[in-house]
């Protein structure tokens, strides 16, 4: 195991429901990230979050809303979701994200979105 | 723009063969470049990390290479075992703060 946790590991949500996506750390890093996967596409960053503070937001619809209450935690809350929005959400911690080129970041399983 | 293109986009082959996949990079000024195995419905594992001045390394059957003039990388697998089977993604850092730029990856399977 990386010391990256997500829940729940596969989700299937209605255009008109709301639902949050858990991530929590176990290695004390100070950073966490959300990242898109879709088949046959490179990993997309969303977000960023360095000691609490959302550091970047890569122009992700509003429809995803992160949360970061601290350094451990990140959630991912969804509402009205598009069907291609359905896609493998990686979670992903670092030590911080003044480097973020240098740092080695872990990843945690994903959760398997679907969007019907 | 920088760009991590990978080769061969899928990849089968015999357990106990080796093999070698491909990544080519775009990426300026070059920080460093990692080397990521993705197991089905897992996260990504890092396998090694090489920076400008390394042109090789290896993490037990896996080895590593680099060419910054070229601007090219390759991992290469001795000896595949079944447990190999799985994503590899190439990840390269330019220099100062800036994301990670991802390659789309090479799915490998290795049969019995």
């Amino acid at each position: 195991e990386t010391g990256v946790t997500q829940t729940p590991r596969h989700l299937v949500m209605g255009m008109t429901n709301k639902k949050s996506l858990k991530c929590e750390q176990h290695l004390g890093h100070n950073a966490m990230y959300w990242y898109k996967q879709s088949a046959k596409k490179p990993l997309e960053l969303m977000f960023v979050y360095n000691f609490k503070e959302q550091t970047e937001n890569n122009s992700v619809p509003s429809r995803f809303s992160p949360e970061c209450p601290n350094s451990s935690h990140l959630f991912l809350h969804l509402h009205t979701l598009q069907p291609e929005d359905s896609a493998l959400y990686l979670c992903a911690s670092s030590q911080d994200n003044f480097d973020s080129g240098a740092l080695e970041q872990y990843f945690g399983p994903g959760t398997r979105l679907t969007v019907t | 723009k920088n760009q991590v293109e990978q080769s061969p986009q899928s990849l089968i082959i015999l357990e106990g063969k080796n093999c070698t996949l491909q990544c080519n990079y775009t990426v300026s000024p070059f920080s460093n470049l990692r080397w990521y195995k993705q197991d089905t419905g897992r996260g990504p594992v890092s396998l090694t990390i090489m920076t400008f001045s390394e042109n090789t390394k290896s993490n037990g059957r896996y080895t590593a290479t680099l060419d910054a003039d070229t601007k090219q990388s390759s991992l290469h697998i001795t000896a595949s075992q079944l447990s190999d089977s799985a994503s590899y993604i190439c990840v390269v850092s330019a220099g100062g703060n800036e994301k990670l730029t991802f390659g789309t990856g090479t799915r490998l399977t290795i049969i019995p």
